[in-house]
C-alpha cells in the first residue's frame, strides 16, 4: 500500500521559478527520501532526511520534515529545463523492515526554457 | 545508475511464457530489491534480500519468484507470464545501514501480449 502521496500529481512553471512538492505519508517513520526519476530511466537518490532532522540542503534542494503533522516538502530554487522529471517521495517506516521504502506516486515536474 | 545493470532493457513476450529479468550490481551491496512501476501508481515492491540466504516477499509477490544467485546477482522470474504484469521493472540496491538510499538500475520495460 502506498504511503507518502505527493502533492501536486504534475507542476509546470518557467526556468528560474522555485517549484515546491509536497508528501504526506501515514505512519511513523525512521527517515524519508526524494528521488529523481527522468523519463524512461531510473530513479536517482537527492535526499535523505532523517526523522529527527527538521530540514536539509543540497545545493539547490532544500527538504523539510515535519513529524507531526506527518508531511515533507522538496523545494527546487531557480529551476532549470533539466530539472523536468517525475520527483517520488519514499519513507522507510520505523519498525519496518530494514531499508526497506514504500514510495508515493509522484509529481511531474515540467519547467519550460 | 552504471553500478546496478540491469538485462534485457526491453522484453515483449507472449502470456504463459517464462521469462527471467536479471540484475547485477558492482556496489558491493548486500540488500537488493526489485520493484515495478505502474503509471500513476508508483513503484511497489515485488522482493527483496538482505543477504544471499535471504529472500523476502513484498507488497506484490504473487506471480513472481527470485533468486539470489550471488551477493551481486538478484533475478527476478515471471513462471507464467500474464497481460496485467506489463510494466517498468526495476532492480535497486542499497548498504546496510537503513539511513541509507537505494540504487537504481534503469529499469527492464516488459510487455506481455
Amino acid at each position: 500500500s502506498q504511503q507518502g502521496e505527493e502533492d501536486p500529481q504534475a507542476l509546470s512553471i518557467q526556468e528560474g521559478e522555485n517549484a515546491t512538492m509536497n508528501c504526506s505519508y501515514k505512519t511513523s517513520i525512521n527517515n524519508l527520501q526524494w528521488y529523481r526519476q527522468n523519463s524512461g530511466r531510473g530513479l536517482v537518490h537527492l535526499i535523505l532526511i532523517r526523522s529527527n532532522e527538521r530540514e536539509k540542503h543540497s545545493g539547490r534542494l532544500r527538504v523539510t520534515l515535519d513529524t507531526s503533522k506527518k508531511s515533507s516538502s522538496l523545494l527546487i530554487t531557480a529551476s532549470r529545463a533539466a530539472d523536468t522529471a517525475s520527483y517520488f517521495c519514499a519513507t522507510a517506516p520505523y519498525g519496518g523492515s530494514q531499508g526497506n521504502l514504500i514510495f508515493g506516486k509522484g509529481t511531474k515536474l515540467s519547467v519550460k526554457p | 545508475d552504471a553500478d546496478v545493470t540491469q538485462t534485457p532493457r526491453n522484453r515483449i513476450t507472449k502470456t504463459g511464457k517464462r521469462i527471467m529479468l536479471e540484475c547485477s550490481q558492482t556496489k558491493g551491496h548486500d540488500r537488493m530489491y526489485w520493484y515495478r512501476q505502474d503509471p500513476g501508481l508508483g513503484l511497489r515492491l515485488i522482493y527483496y534480500s538482505f543477504d544471499v540466504k535471504d529472500i523476502n516477499k513484498g507488497e506484490i509477490s504473487d506471480g513472481y519468484s527470485v533468486s539470489r544467485q550471488a551477493q551481486a546477482k538478484f533475478s527476478l522470474s515471471l513462471e507464467s507470464a500474464i497481460p496485467n504484469q506489463t510494466a517498468l521493472y526495476f532492480c535497486a540496491t542499497s548498504a546496510l545501514d537503513s539511513n541509507q538510499p537505494q540504487h537504481f538500475g534503469d529499469g527492464t520495460r516488459l510487455s506481455i501480449l
